[in-house]
């Protein structure tokens, strides 16, 4: 199947500062990616979807301006946690979509202390 | 809203036996994803249905698409240990977004 990857695997940054996640489909180009965050032990909430070259939709509860989002490429889409506090801390995973199919990164650990 | 009911959300059993998860909703989807999540790491797609009616089978594992594609199962047969993880379905609507049923956590004891 299609790889996404995602970086960094694990990060951990004090309360205030901004933390940049990466998400890219290595070998398909995805013109819709998307970023979830996962509790523990429950399913994907979705976040926001990001088109290549336009603004993300967000759900609704997110902050677009917390979490901002930036589609570059057709294989690149960054999410960017500003002005971290330690309940954005969670697992952050993306997802590239091809045809019917999303392809999901291994996820991001955040830690904010 | 659209749902997508998975149950059970928690399955506890022995290596060897067998077991159905559903994923159930009253939204008609134009396909329907499964994926298993080991923890700590993203959800790899297992199968896509497409077709109502539609049965894929991955060894010990089969997919069942509903006949109205508003529901839709996994069964595993003789269950192991490797096969414990959390287990997700995704509906995909008309448009591009995945409804996600809320996973069964399997748990296969040896």
């Amino acid at each position: 199947g299609a790889v996404v990857s995602q970086h960094p695997s694990r990060v951990i940054c004090k309360s205030g500062t901004s933390v940049k996640i990466e998400c890219r489909s290595l070998d398909f180009q995805a013109t819709t990616m998307f970023w979830y965050r996962q509790f523990p032990k429950q399913s994907l909430m979705l976040m926001a979807t990001s088109n290549e070259g336009s603004k993300a939709t967000y759900e609704q509860g997110v902050e677009k301006d917390k979490f901002l989002i930036n589609h570059a490429s057709l294989t690149l889409s960054t999410l960017t946690v500003t002005s971290a506090h330690p309940e954005d801390s969670s697992f952050y995973i993306c997802s590239a979509k091809t045809g019917y199919e999303q392809y999901f990164g291994p996820g991001t650990r955040l830690t904010v202390t | 809203t659209q749902l997508l009911e998975q149950s059970p959300q928690f399955l506890s059993i022995q290596e060897g036996e067998n077991l159905t998860v559903y994923c159930n909703s009253s939204s008609v989807f134009s396909s329907l994803q499964w994926y298993r999540q080991e923890p700590g790491e993203g959800p790899v797609l297992l199968v896509t249905v497409v077709t109502g009616g539609e049965v894929k089978k991955l060894k010990r594992l089969t997919f069942q698409f509903g006949d109205a594609r508003k529901d839709s199962s996994l069964h595993i047969t003789a269950a192991q240990p490797g096969d414990t993880g959390l287990y997700l379905c995704a509906g995909a609507p008309s448009n591009y977004q995945l409804i996600w049923g809320a996973g069964t956590k399997l748990i296969i004891k040896p």
